[in-house]
């Protein structure tokens, strides 16, 4: 059963615009949340994260958006770039969880054409 | 500071065979993870070593062992290799607040 849920498997976005991804997630024991970018052939990176005592956090022009009592968060890529086409993974971590462990979402493909 | 290196990159087997994945990290991080990537599955926990000598299992552990050999690395070993193995493995290690991946290992079982 799949806790951190990516409902959109593609993404297509014209270069300049805004991506938004998005991501729910069923356990309300989860209190951190990461966003994760996927090239071809390589491993996951970190790209940004929000502790669930906010509602919005922003890094350049990325930005991540938290509405708990909807169990929803958003990625939002502003303005898009052609780099930017990876693969993008939600994941969440639950209170207390001292071992660290992350549940991740499947997936969105997000492709910015020029 | 190398980060998270896994070893092979590729690799192909028969249905049968065994082989052990090898991953280490060189930024001192107590957590360790072994991951699968399938399509549209996402990233699923195989198994996961909180520090040097525990280890435990995630959501898929059927069919792989592991072995935390020391801080620094985290083996997942194959005993008997199936087709249903053929995946991308990625193991990651973890500080405070994210975990960090290695560029996985492409596995095919034939």
């Amino acid at each position: 059963d799949q806790q951190v849920k990516q409902n959109s498997p593609s993404l297509s976005v014209q270069e300049g615009r805004i991506s938004i991804l998005n991501c729910d997630y069923t356990n309300s024991m989860f209190d951190y949340f990461l966003w994760y970018k996927k090239y071809p052939a390589e491993g996951p990176t970190f790209l940004i994260s929000i502790s669930s005592i906010k509602d919005k956090n922003e890094d350049g022009r990325f930005t991540v958006f938290l509405n708990k009592s909807a169990k929803h968060l958003s990625l939002h890529i502003v303005p898009s770039q052609p780099g930017d086409s990876a693969v993008y993974f939600c994941a969440a971590r639950t209170r207390g969880s001292t071992l660290g462990r992350l549940y991740f979402g499947r997936g969105t493909q997000l492709t910015v054409w020029p | 500071n190398a980060g998270v290196t896994q070893t092979p990159k590729f690799q192909v087997l028969k249905t049968g065979q065994s082989m052990t994945l090898q991953c280490a990290q060189d930024m001192n991080h107590n957590s360790m993870y072994w991951y699968r990537q399938d399509p549209g599955m996402g990233l699923r926990l195989i198994y996961y070593s909180a520090s040097e000598g525990t280890t435990d299992k995630g959501e898929v552990p059927n069919g792989y062992n592991v072995s935390r050999l020391n801080k620094r690395e985290f083996s997942l070993r194959l005993e008997s290799a199936a087709p249903s193995q053929t995946s991308v493995y990625f193991c990651a290690s973890r500080d405070n607040y994210e975990q960090y991946f290695g560029p996985g290992t492409r596995l095919t079982v034939t």
